[in-house]
């Protein structure tokens, strides 16, 4: 098992530039979840979903929009990139039954 | 509103010695769980324990032990003999139902040898 992985590990983008950053899990598990980590601010989570073709906001979510269109796949987009977005984006997921979450290596992406 | 406090900021231990890293969390909910978990240099987060509101019962892993208080509302986790491999950023999180979870700022730890 690959557990949760993350495509693309860095991204450099431009100020008003678009990108998708990938989370892929292959333990079947209903819950994903996308966090970003910023110096002196933990983990603050973006979007969550709780199964295939479901998402909801979490703490943080504007500028940012998701999708899980299949199960083992939830997207996170960033549609006109800001220098406040420069982050460690982490996804994560879990099975409905236990709240222990998986996490993927994360997305180190800087927005100049 | 659910929130998580970890005030210590950055803590350093002469290897061997005991260290306790604090957590204090607020919610309105009678039912939550609470976490934490570590996050070595390397960059991963690893999960290291799950507690639930109705279980108050200290738990102790190897040289892992956490101290859960409802009453302070705090959830304390204590390494015992720290080793150099201990040195990393952990973090306390706390979730209601599972769906949100909130993390604290985080406690970076440093082991020295």
């Amino acid at each position: 098992n690959a557990g949760v992985t993350q495509t693309p590990k860095f991204r450099v983008l431009k100020t008003g530039q678009s990108m998708t950053l990938l989370c892929a899990q292959d333990m079947n598990h209903e819950y994903m979840y996308w966090y970003r980590q910023d110096p002196g601010m933990g983990l603050r989570l973006i979007h969550y979903s709780v199964g295939e073709g479901t998402t909801a906001k979490g703490e943080v979510p504007d500028g940012y929009n998701v999708s899980r269109l299949k199960k083992q796949n939830f997207l996170l987009g960033l549609e006109s990139a800001a220098p406040s977005q420069t982050s460690v984006y982490f996804c994560a997921s879990r099975t409905a039954s236990s709240y222990e979450q998986y996490f993927g290596p994360g997305t180190r992406l800087t927005v100049t | 509103a659910q929130k998580v406090t970890q005030a210590q900021t950055e803590i350093s231990v002469v290897e061997k010695e005991d260290v306790t890293l604090d957590c204090v969390y607020e919610t309105r909910d009678t039912t939550y769980y609470l976490f934490w978990y570590k996050q070595p240099p390397s960059g991963e987060l690893v999960f290291l324990i799950r507690r639930n509101s109705f279980d108050e019962q200290n738990e102790i892993s190897g040289r892992y032990s956490w101290n859960f208080q409802k009453s302070t509302s705090s959830f304390n986790f204590t390494i015992t003999a720290s080793q150099v491999v201990d040195s990393a950023v952990y973090f306390c999180a706390l979730s209601q139902f599972g769906n949100q979870f909130y993390f604290g700022t985080g406690t970076s730890l440093t082991v020295i040898p």
